[in-house]
């Protein structure tokens, strides 16, 4: 089966600019997840979907950062404006009934 | 929230010989803990997990256990290769969301 599909790989911006990333998930995973890693760390959520419905959100910084899930597949994660300290990669995953996810490539963002 | 800790931050291993990474997690209600590996430039790998009704799996060279008494699970990799060098996480699982720990480097010398 086709993996998670992420782009762009990466991306360099200037603080202040905005910026979006792109993720389809694998085919018939109905859960959708939003990570960010920054360097040395763990991954940490950014954001859950089931379907196109946001399940938890509590981690997402809702004054710069917003994402959807349009028709329950594809999925847009935003940052406007952007911050020095947003920058990591950000990882979207798929799982298709809570376990075992699995995770694109990412997308590494740099903020100049 | 879930917290979760990994130990050690960075483990170096002679070629054949074992690594054992360790993790504690904080919320007994947690379920599920899946060991990813990560290659650099690349998204985290699922390489083995284990459900809280099991004390211990086992595929080929890597092993888990985990304790849920003590809140405590730790990942096994014998007869290292050069091919397991790479960054792994712990990670513990509730209500579908995964906290990860902080990474191990491992890193395995020929």
């Amino acid at each position: 089966e086709a993996g998670v599909a992420q782009s762009p790989r990466y991306k360099i911006i200037e603080k202040r600019q905005s910026v979006a990333f792109w993720c389809n998930p694998i085919s018939g995973h109905a859960t959708l997840y939003w990570y960010q890693q920054i360097l040395g760390q763990g991954p940490k959520l950014l954001i859950q979907f089931q379907n196109n419905g946001v399940v938890d959100d509590s981690q997402l910084p809702k004054d710069r950062f917003s994402a959807e899930r349009l028709k329950g597949v594809d999925s847009t994660l935003k940052i406007q404006p952007a911050k020095l300290e947003d920058s990591a990669v950000y990882l979207c995953a798929s799982s298709f009934e809570g376990d075992g996810y699995t995770f694109g490539s990412g997308t590494r963002l740099t903020v100049v | 929230g879930e917290n979760v800790e990994q130990h050690p931050s960075t483990l170096s291993v002679q070629e054949g010989d074992s690594a054992v990474i360790k993790c504690t997690y904080s919320d007994s209600a947690s379920n599920y803990f899946p060991w990813y590996k990560q290659e650099l430039g690349k998204g985290p790998q699922l390489i083995i997990d284990i459900r809280s009704n099991v004390g211990e799996k086992k595929d080929q060279r890597i092993a888990v256990t985990l304790n849920k008494t003590a809140k405590h699970f730790s990942l096994h990799i014998t007869e290292t290769q050069p091919e397991d060098s790479a960054v792994y996480f712990c990670a513990a699982q509730w209500d579908y969301k995964l906290s990860f720990g902080a990474g191990t480097t491992v890193t395995v010398r020929a």
